[in-house]
């Protein structure tokens, strides 16, 4: 099956500075790209939807200024955390989907932030 | 709305048969799925159901789709200690430009030996 490719598995920071988490879709183009985030013991909750070339959608309660979205590729989206706080500690999944393949989305094996 | 609904925990001994529950509200789904994640990974996608389906059936995996209720179900026959792990069921949503996803909270599977 497609592979998602997300890095890296593990980043600690410190509180105030900017992580950049990648999500590759490495065997097909991935035209939607999904970014979400999952607290413990919760559920995954979507953060924001991507299109390649386009601005990201972003779910309602999601500050897009704080997460930054980029799909500039058919093959690359990135999440950035900017200015991060110990509140945003939480383990964070893209997954991709390409054309036409409307039955399923490939996941990444998923970031745990950390901050400090 | 979307709001997809599952039981949190489920305990089962190993051998049983394990069935896990969820309900969606959204009867525009076009797909469900059952997803499992192991401690610390990522989503792996067991199987998944098109809404016009009753019934999947993939080797020990069992899923039921009653539209009507908005009700899914998902039977593990001969459960085994590596099936420990947490469930997630999910609904695809078309959406302008394609499609989304979403999941119910999961449902933490523990099989006791």
């Amino acid at each position: 099956g497609a592979v998602v490719s997300q890095h890296p598995s593990r980043v600690i920071c410190k509180s105030g500075t900017s992580v950049k988490i990648e999500c590759r879709s490495l065997d097909f183009q991935a035209t939607t790209m999904f970014w979400y985030r999952q607290f413990p013991k919760q559920s995954l909750m979507l953060m924001a939807t991507s299109n390649e070339g386009s601005k990201a959608t972003y779910e309602q309660g999601v500050e897009k200024d704080k997460f930054l979205i980029n799909h500039a590729s058919l093959t690359l989206s990135t999440l950035t955390v900017t200015s991060a706080h110990p509140e945003d500690s939480s383990f964070y999944i893209c997954s991709a989907s390409g054309t036409g393949w409307d039955t399923e989305a490939f996941f990444g094996q998923g970031t745990r932030l950390t901050v400090v | 709305g979307e709001d997809v609904e599952q039981s949190l925990f489920l305990s089962v001994r190993e051998g049983d048969s394990s069935v896990i529950n969820c309900t969606y509200t959204d009867s525009s789904s076009t797909y469900l799925y059952w997803y499992k994640q192991e401690p610390g990974a990522g989503l792996q996608l067991l199987t998944y159901i098109f809404s016009n389906m009753d019934m999947k059936q993939d080797q020990r995996l069992t899923v039921l789709l009653n539209k009507k209720d908005k009700h899914l179900s998902l039977r593990i026959a001969d459960t085994q200690t590596g099936d420990s792990a947490i469930y997630f069921c999910a609904e695809s949503l078309s959406m302008s430009g394609g499609f989304k996803t979403i999941f119910g909270a999961g449902t933490r599977l523990f099989v006791k030996a």
